[in-house]
């Protein structure tokens, strides 16, 4: 089946650990993009990526870093320098920028 | 810029009766609409999108938006809720063009569905 794979569903993390969230298409897709969704509010962009080797910051990338080395993964660094990282991690592809988006299942972060 | 503002950040049917999700959005070209549905602890879903061919797009799960250019508006509705359309749905635009496909999302309607 084609689609977006994240793992794991569930993460927990000591106060001032990294952790690197996964993502994986098989869509053939070049554009990913990760996005944050915290209780009663909408996705806010994280970092996406256009094309391999190359990403940009989203509006809240502070405190995270991500790298594109190969088209099908498109992972998610959440480093101790982000000061609330407690969330819903959202990855998602698209054909093309500008495309819709399709979505990956999640991954429940919380920091202990 | 772009925005969305989506009127009710919850609304609450009987299963049977219609649904009708507010949205309004705020662009200044004409914009890439869509919506999107969330159960919980999933990842979202896409219903329907608008990308300036027929203004009355019909989507999955017999739900369906109206581009209304005049009054800045693309509400969701469907004739008859049922109880599987229990979820968060969120209205999402297109940014400009020159930001990668970034897409700018709502603060999302919570829809619940009574028997």
């Amino acid at each position: 089946d084609g689609g977006i794979t994240q793992s794991p569903k569930y993460l927990f993390r000591k106060e001032g650990q990294n952790v690197t969230l996964s993502c994986e298409q098989n869509l053939n897709h070049d554009a990913m993009y990760w996005y944050r969704q915290d209780p009663g509010q909408g996705l806010r962009l994280i970092y996406y990526s256009q094309i391999v080797n190359d990403f940009q910051k989203g509006d809240i990338a502070e405190g995270y870093s991500v790298s594109r080395e190969k088209k099908e993964s498109f992972p998610l660094t959440v480093t101790s320098a982000q000061k609330n990282p407690t969330a819903f991690y959202l990855c998602a592809s698209s054909a093309s920028p500008g495309n819709e988006q399709f979505f990956g299942p999640g991954t429940r972060l919380t920091v202990l | 810029a772009q925005s969305v503002t989506q009127l009710d950040s919850h609304v609450s049917v009987s299963e049977g009766t219609p649904v009708l999700l507010r949205c309004n959005y705020s662009s200044s070209y004409s914009p890439s609409l869509f919506w999107y549905v969330q159960h919980p602890n999933k990842g979202l879903q896409l219903l329907l999108k608008y990308t300036s061919a027929a203004t009355l797009v019909k989507g999955i799960n017999g739900f369906e938006a109206e581009f209304k250019k005049s009054e800045t508006s693309f509400h969701l509705t469907k004739p008859s809720a049922h109880m599987s359309d229990a979820a968060e749905y969120f209205c999402v635009v297109k940014a400009a063009y020159n930001q990668g496909g970034k897409l700018i999302f709502g603060q999302g309607t919570e829809l619940s569905v009574k028997p």
